[in-house]
């Protein structure tokens, strides 16, 4: 069954510093989306992107943040300056495209800003 | 009024027995309502969506919506020791304008062998 992968599964870094979390969505999904867990909260929506372009945005999603695709099989989060609170579980998410709104997510990337 | 709201737990219930998780959501014109299961230091998984005021049954899953009341619900029908996990449910919540999910905090689920 296809499914939603993500790399690295953890990544520690130092505040101030740049990390790119990877995704490859499932293969004929359109709509890919990031998301993010801060330990013992909610999952909270960053981004949608459609079309070469982002959809929608959070309120989190602010100029330290871009989303990319590279390439027709991946699916980018850069974080430019990491800050301790950007610590979380970011989960990448995909669904197949119009008429359906189901999405699948991966299973995550432990970021740890020290 | 919280956008999406559940009872974070947890909810024992023993084995064999029906589990009944419920949340509310703020909005009117929502379409589209999921439950995800999320076991600790997993991903969310989806494993139910429902679109239409009723029930809709997978399995030992049954999703069941009320529009006019804002409210979802799952049933988990002979509950075994490996559904215990946080149960979210999340929304499109079109008034907000985002068709991007809002998830509920979760309710702890824990079945008693």
């Amino acid at each position: 069954e296809p499914e939603v992968t993500q790399t690295p599964s953890h990544q520690v870094t130092q505040m101030g510093q740049e990390v790119i979390l990877r995704c490859v969505p499932i293969s004929n999904h359109l709509y890919f989306y990031w998301y993010r867990q801060i330990l013992g909260q909610k999952v909270e929506f960053l981004v949608s992107f459609y079309n070469n372009e982002i959809s929608e945005k959070s309120e989190i999603f602010d100029d330290q943040f871009s989303v990319e695709r590279p390439d027709g099989s991946n699916f980018t989060l850069k974080i430019r300056s990491t800050k301790l609170e950007d610590s979380a579980m970011y989960f990448c998410a995909s669904r197949v495209g119009q008429g359906s709104y189901e999405q699948y997510f991966g299973p995550g990337t432990r970021l740890t800003v020290t | 009024q919280k956008e999406v709201e559940q009872n974070s737990g947890p909810l024992s219930v023993p084995e064999g027995a029906i589990a009944s998780l419920n949340c509310t959501y703020s909005d009117r014109v929502s379409q589209s309502f999921f439950w995800y299961r999320q076991y600790s230091g997993k991903s969310p998984e989806l494993i139910m969506s429902i679109y239409s005021n009723g029930d809709k049954e997978d399995g030992r899953f049954t999703a069941q919506l009320n529009k006019a009341s804002q409210y979802v619900s799952l049933l988990i029908r002979d509950s075994q020791p490996s559904d215990s996990a946080t149960y979210l449910c999340a929304v499109n919540l079109m008034d907000t304008g985002r068709r991007a999910l809002t998830f509920g905090s979760g309710t702890r689920l824990q079945v008693q062998p």
